[in-house]
């Protein structure tokens, strides 16, 4: 049984372009996460969603930041026109739909640096 | 609301020894608590989980933590360190929406 997958690993990006992470969550989970874990500090919240659904939205910024989690697919965080202060490691976790206080498991992550 | 403190972001002891890392949350609710592991440049690995069952918590590798409501502390204990426990370690509040509040992160050193 595979775990979160992320990809790409590492993606390097210069100010102005595009960035677009993708995680497909654990087998059965239809609940994946988005948190993003700037240099020596702990992980932030971002997004929560279900498939075709944002549940909550909360912490994501207000203007580039997008997610979604399509019927069929992995999960998308999209950032558009990348800014230095973007550069973090981005994190997806996904948890059962069985309830509240579920354990999320997370993926490797996905490092992003922008030039 | 929900938010966790990690009193020590830096914690070095001697392999061997036991093993302290303190952690204090705050919570609006009856909180599920939880204890990840990061090794560098790699995701998180749980640890162990508190959900309102047995107050003492028994994880992985020999790590247990303990829900004391009264002092708002879920410390992570381990009676001997190992060299392989060298890693950042988040604790972790959930709140009724599936959300996580993560610490700070304390940073182990496991010196030889």
């Amino acid at each position: 049984n595979a775990g979160v997958m992320q990809n790409p690993r590492h993606l390097v990006r210069r100010r102005g372009q595009e960035a677009r992470l993708r995680c497909s969550p654990m087998k059965g989970h239809s609940h994946v996460y988005w948190y993003r874990q700037l240099p020596e500090e702990g992980l932030k919240f971002m997004v929560y969603l279900q498939k075709e659904n944002i549940i909550d939205e909360s912490g994501m910024p207000k203007e580039r930041f997008s997610a979604e989690f399509p019927k069929e697919g992995p999960s998308i965080l999209r950032i558009q026109q990348v800014v230095r202060g973007d550069s973090a490691a981005y994190f997806c976790a996904s948890s059962p739909p069985s309830g509240i206080g579920d354990t999320q498991y997370f993926g490797p992550g996905t490092r992003l640096t922008v030039l | 609301a929900q938010s966790v403190t990690q009193l020590d972001s830096h914690v070095s002891v001697s392999e061997g020894t036991p093993v302290l890392l303190r952690c204090n949350y705050s919570s609006s609710y009856s909180p599920s608590l939880f204890w990840y592991v990061q090794h560098p440049n790699k995701g998180l690995q749980l640890l162990l989980k508190y959900t309102s069952a047995a107050t003492l918590v028994k994880g992985i590798n020999g790590f247990e933590a303990e829900f004391k409501k009264s002092e708002t502390s879920f410390h992570l204990t381990k009676p001997s360190a190992h060299m392989s426990d060298a890693a950042e370690y988040f604790c972790v509040v959930s709140d009724n929406f599936n959300k996580f509040y993560f610490g700070s992160g304390t940073k182990l050193n496991v010196k030889p």
